[in-house]
């Protein structure tokens, strides 16, 4: 069945490196997202990865993804106190255009 | 290029009653897809509309509809409301095709009493 988990809390200092880990469980996902979700707004879209793929870097955003074990991670550098909000993974399944969505982690940045 | 935009962006009814909610994608896209997101339950999709037909439908009671008109906007109405349907609605608009990035609107928060 579908599933993505995901740690639920996550706090760092601002200026250190955050890494936020996703599982996921179709073996068919073709594309794998990242949103982002301040407080009482709609999901930003972040970044995504295809299923082909082990590494994708964005700026301050690095992906990774171990296909084997189905695990996602998203590595924020030089975390800011502007990154703090809840993060969304979302796997997309090959045969249809839907999401499913993690439960989301919170990642709290102390100055 | 403008964003997704949904209307209204808060709403309160009370049970028994039926909303409809409205969403705009950007220009050029051509699906639509629409999820509830609640503290218990997460974010859960509800339907995707391409090209003004219903492509993927998700777990809900079919007291959950929506339609897609030929300018690509999109209407979600859920008839005789219950407490539990009281959510943040959200609608991501895609192009439909390819590595489908959704982008979604700042959501519409349904209450009900």
């Amino acid at each position: 069945g579908e599933d993505v988990e995901q740690s639920l809390f996550l706090s760092v200092r601002e200026g250190d490196s955050s890494v936020i880990n996703c599982t996921y469980t179709d073996s068919s996902s073709t594309y794998l997202y990242w949103y982002k979700q301040e407080p009482g707004a709609g999901l930003q879209l972040l970044t995504y990865i295809f299923s082909n793929m082990d590494m994708k870097q964005d700026q301050r955003l690095t992906v990774l993804l171990n296909k084997k074990d189905k695990h996602l991670s998203l590595r924020i550098a030089d975390t800011q106190t502007g990154d703090s909000a809840i993060y969304f993974c979302a796997e997309k399944e090959d045969s249809s255009y839907k999401l499913i969505f993690g439960s989301g982690t919170r990642l709290l940045v102390r100055p | 290029k403008a964003g997704v935009t949904q209307t209204p962006r808060y709403l309160i009814k009370t049970r028994g009653q039926q909303v409809t909610l409205s969403c705009s994608p950007i220009s050029g896209h051509r699906s639509v897809s629409w999820y509830q997101q609640t503290p218990g339950q997460g974010l859960q999709f509800l339907f995707e509309y391409f090209s003004e037909t219903q492509r993927n439908k998700g777990n809900f009671p079919g007291r959950f509809s929506g339609r897609q008109f030929s300018n690509s906007r999109s209407e979600m109405n859920v008839s005789t409301l219950e407490l539990g349907d009281s959510a943040l609605y959200l609608c991501a608009s895609s192009s439909g095709q390819g590595t489908n990035e959704q982008f979604f609107g700042p959501g519409t928060r349904l209450t009900v009493l």
